[in-house]
């Protein structure tokens, strides 16, 4: 089932603009990931940030975790044409996955970026 | 170039005419999976694999087999494609496993393969 919830799903902005995205979770997770899909294309893995973390940052991405509210949000600086893509957050929880190692995907924020 | 390779990319067919999905990563990965991405749905896992001769079902099985006789390779089957089995289907590979101190599951992702089932 997909437990991690994008918003907003569709995102507008001008080149050089931030693009913030948030992904609600509903249990208790070990990590959480970003990824990235081009139209059609295999997903790309951006960040990983452990439940122990609260802010990581790589690059123009900035990703934050809050496991109270069981939120994270995806900041990408300065935005480029080429960020234009859909993100996916994806959790790998304690309960759900058990053994199976399985990620459980958002239904992701698809981002265009207007040059 | 370390990665995740699918064959085909494209491919349209008829139910019932049974067909194969490869799969090939280069890492070394003990970890494997297949996912398939429907529009609303996301990504749903069809099949894992721990390690060589060691698959099971995930959330999506009915109508796929998968093998894992080789570490490299994890192809998917379909025995007797349906409708219903129309999808994008992608491959991932996890170094280490769930219970090793390698694991953080971060899955490296194939292509895709773009499946039409008329």
């Amino acid at each position: 089932s997909q437990q991690g919830e994008e918003d907003p799903q569709a995102l507008s902005i001008q080149e050089g603009e931030n693009a913030t995205m948030n992904c609600s979770y509903k249990t208790s997770i070990n990590n959480l990931q970003w990824y990235r899909q081009n139209s059609g294309r295999g997903l790309v893995h951006l960040i990983l940030i452990r439940s122990n973390e609260r802010e990581k940052h790589s690059g123009r991405l900035r990703v934050t975790l809050d496991t109270s509210k069981k939120s994270s949000s995806l900041l990408i600086t300065a935005s480029r044409a080429a960020d234009t893509a859909s993100y996916f957050c994806a959790t790998d929880n304690t309960h759900g996955s058990g053994n199976t190692g399985k990620l459980i995907f958002g239904q992701g924020t698809t981002l265009q970026v207007k040059p | 170039e370390a990665q995740v390779t699918q064959n085909p990319r494209y491919l349209i067919t008829v139910t019932g005419k049974k067909l194969t999905v490869t799969c090939s990563q280069n890492m070394n990965h003990e970890y494997m999976s297949w996912y398939r991405q429907d529009p609303g749905l996301g990504l749903r896992q069809i099949y894992y694999s721990m390690n060589v001769e060691v698959t099971d079902k995930g959330d999506v099985p009915e109508g796929y087999k998968v093998s894992r006789k080789e570490k490299r390779n994890f192809p998917l089957i379909l025995e007797s494609p349906s409708p219903n089995q129309t999808s994008l289907y992608f491959c991932a590979s996890t170094r280490g496993g769930p219970q090793g101190p390698l694991w953080n599951n971060e899955q490296f992702f194939g292509p895709g393969t773009r499946l039409t089932v008329l």
